[in-house]
């Protein structure tokens, strides 16, 4: 059975830094890229970053392109999330998710249970 | 502002069938395929369909997806009650480096 389990939210301040992590288990991890989705308070989805399996390929949605990165420990079967320069506007419900299928396509089959980040004074 | 658009709001009554649109451009639903999600407050979406029309195990053949062009649907027959839930469009974007893109939601209510 897949397993996503995220951890790392929390409160920080304006300008504030953060890494998240997602440990995965169930599958062969490094066969398959993954992303990062956000869900604000009562708001939409949001994809913000996409690392292949080999760590090589790397995306950003323009909202967090310079202050988050992205990257993979295949060895530990662990995603990251470091991010910088935190926003009110960043305050989310933060997701790791694996595709259906080993591509870029966005149909993510499994889902972590999220993790909050909290931005604020 | 989301890159691919759907109507904030649907509604229907149990047996019925309802369609959900999804509208694009060229750099994503036009050239790319369509996923859709199901959202329950307080939890992960699920996904319902993917490769525009595709059903992962599990998925009731209730839900169904098509595209044509820029655009996408979702059309759910038979609604049911506990259909009453948030449905997400998705797909690549290739605009600039590429990326993933969601439409805004679509709150589905049965009457």
């Amino acid at each position: 059975e897949v397993q996503l389990v995220e951890s790392g939210g929390g409160l920080v301040q304006p300008g504030g830094s953060l890494r998240l992590s997602c440990a995965a288990s169930g599958f062969t991890f490094s066969n398959y890229p993954m992303t990062w989705v956000r869900q604000a308070p009562g708001k939409g989805l949001e994809w913000i970053s996409g690392v292949s399996g080999s760590g090589s390929g790397i995306f950003y949605a323009a909202s967090v392109k310079g202050r988050y990165t992205i990257s993979r420990d295949n060895s530990k079967n662990t995603l990251y999330l470091q991010m910088n320069g935190l926003r009110v506007e960043d305050t989310a419900v933060y997701y790791c998710a694996k595709p259906l299928r080993s591509t870029w396509s966005p149909g993510f089959d499994s889902w972590g249970q999220g993790t909050l980040v909290t931005v604020s004074s | 502002q989301s890159v691919l658009t759907q109507p904030p709001s649907a509604s229907g009554t149990p047996g019925q069938r309802v369609t959900i649109s999804c509208s694009g451009s060229s750099s994503n639903i036009g050239r790319n395929s369509v996923n859709w999600y199901q959202q329950f407050p307080g939890t992960a979406p699920k996904l319902l369909i993917y490769s525009n029309n595709q059903r992962p195990s599990g998925v009731p053949d209730r839900f169904s997806g098509s595209n044509s062009g820029t655009s996408a649907s979702l059309a759910i027959s038979g609604l049911q009650s506990d259909d009453e839930a948030d449905y997400y469009c998705a797909a690549w974007d290739d605009t600039l480096s590429g990326q993933g893109v969601f439409g805004g939601g679509t709150k589905l209510t049965v009457l």
